[in-house]
């Protein structure tokens, strides 16, 4: 079945560790996404790509950095400069230039601080 | 820059009972579309229904039904005969054709009580 799978599920940073987070689709989606999820909140948008080796920066794209190397692979780095990195981290693909398509999402990893 | 405000925090309602929760957005494109995600406790983002913004007809998918008002730029969402299982946050979102970049609203936190 196809989908996108984001790992780990959970995950702990300690104090001045870079951590990154996976997300992998096997949709044949273009574009990908990065939000960030803060408790009873909505969805911010981190960064994004829309072809591979390009990526634009999301609204909240400080202390963040993302690749897109292949297709299917788009992983975030949260670095030691993102100071309240705590919150559920979401990826999204879908067409690009194919507006009546809508986001399809993974199940989210959790990042907490030691 | 597109907006999109939803502006009940949390709403209620009885099983068995019709809710209708609000969603208005603010574009400057004529042709756009509009989403609505369920977000059950699990946090996956499920897509309930989508609405083009050309088409006049509302969109129904079962129990889902939007009421779409272009003039207005309104795109609530009406769930009728709502089950223990409708519980959930609710994002209304749009897509920017100019970006592609989907803007996602605050969320209303439906509670259904038995």
């Amino acid at each position: 079945d196809g989908g996108i799978t984001q790992s780990p599920k959970y995950l702990f940073r300690k104090e001045g560790q870079n951590v990154t987070l996976s997300c992998e689709q096997n949709l044949n989606h273009d574009a990908m996404y990065w939000y960030r999820q803060d408790p009873g909140q909505g969805l911010r948008l981190i960064y994004y790509s829309q072809i591979v080796n390009d990526f634009q920066k999301g609204d909240i794209a400080e202390g963040y950095s993302v690749s897109r190397e292949k297709k299917e692979s788009f992983p975030l780095t949260v670095t030691s400069a993102q100071k309240n990195p705590t919150a559920f981290y979401l990826c999204a693909s879908s067409f690009y230039r194919d507006s009546n398509q809508p986001q399809h999402f993974g199940d989210g990893t959790r990042l907490s601080i030691l | 820059a597109q907006t999109v405000t939803q502006s009940q925090p949390e709403m209620s309602v009885q099983e068995a009972e019709t809710v209708t929760l609000s969603c208005t957005y603010d574009t400057s494109e004529s042709d756009y579309y509009l989403f609505w995600y369920k977000q059950p406790p699990s946090r996956q983002m499920i897509l309930v229904i989508r609405q083009e913004a050309y088409k006049q007809q509302n969109a129904t998918e079962n129990r889902f039904s939007v009421n779409f008002q272009k003039a207005a730029k309104s795109f609530s969402l009406k769930i009728s005969d709502s089950q223990l299982g409708d519980a959930a946050m609710y994002f209304c979102a749009s897509l920017d054709s100019g970006t592609y970049k989907y803007i996602f609203g605050t969320g209303t936190r439906l509670k259904v009580l038995a």
